[in-house]
């Protein structure tokens, strides 16, 4: 059974960084591409990044949003994901998601870590 | 890049029809048959129901359909059930390699 576990959540002041996590289980974690989405409370989802795997040159790829705030990578021999955020600010609150990215399109989710960006 | 276009709310009784819209651009939705679409229940881990504009995953029932015509994709749910109350997202492949998802659309059943 696929799997996606998110960790690394929790409570950050604005203008501080937080390094979330995501582990992959029951598949082959590196033959897959990875992508972060969130959904601040309220309101809908945004895509915010996404890493192909080892075979497509690990590409990366950002929303305007986050893009040389956030920094996502992989370490496939342990099967995890990671989204380093930095220089948080308040609109970041959110929940954040781990996909599995198939081709061109999401076909497994994680349950999500809330973010909270306040002082 | 903006949010693909959808309708606030849709709602219908049991067994009948709903279609959700998904209106983009010629950059995302028109530009690119990548389009797919998630069931979302409150508090729970989003669903794939519809991939590649109209392919349905295995083990989603045959009630979910979608299409594309232009730059506006839809997902027409049948013979509505109780259980298909949740929101709704497209989403698309858009040009400079990045996604965009749709502002979501929450389905009543009445």
């Amino acid at each position: 059974e696929v799997q996606l576990a998110e960790s690394g959540g929790g409570l950050v002041q604005p203008g501080r960084s937080l390094r979330l996590s995501c582990l992959g289980s029951g598949f082959r974690f590196g033959d897959y591409a990875v992508s972060w989405v969130r959904q601040v409370p309220g309101k809908g989802l945004e895509w915010i990044s996404f890493i192909t795997s080892k075979a497509y040159a690990e590409t990366t790829s950002y929303a305007a949003s986050v893009k040389g705030r956030f920094t996502i990578s992989r370490d496939d021999s342990n099967g995890v994901a990671y989204l380093q955020m930095n220089s948080l600010k308040t609109e970041d609150t959110a929940v954040y998601y781990c996909t599995r990215l198939g081709p061109n399109y999401t076909d497994y989710w994680g349950q999500g870590t809330l973010v909270t960006v306040s002082s | 890049q903006s949010a693909l276009t959808q309708p606030p709310s849709a709602s219908g009784s049991p067994g009948q029809s709903v279609t959700i819209s998904c209106t983009g651009t010629s950059s995302d939705v028109g530009g690119y048959n990548y389009v797919s679409w998630y069931q979302h229940h409150p508090g729970k881990a989003p669903k794939l129901m519809i991939y590649e504009v109209s392919e349905r995953p295995s083990g989603v029932p045959h009630r979910f359909s979608g299409s594309k015509s232009g730059n506006t994709a839809s997902l027409t749910v049948s013979g509505l059930q109780a259980e298909d109350e949740a929101d709704y997202y497209c989403c698309s492949y858009a040009v400079g390699n990045i996604y965009v998802f749709g502002t979501g659309t929450k389905v009543t059943v009445l």
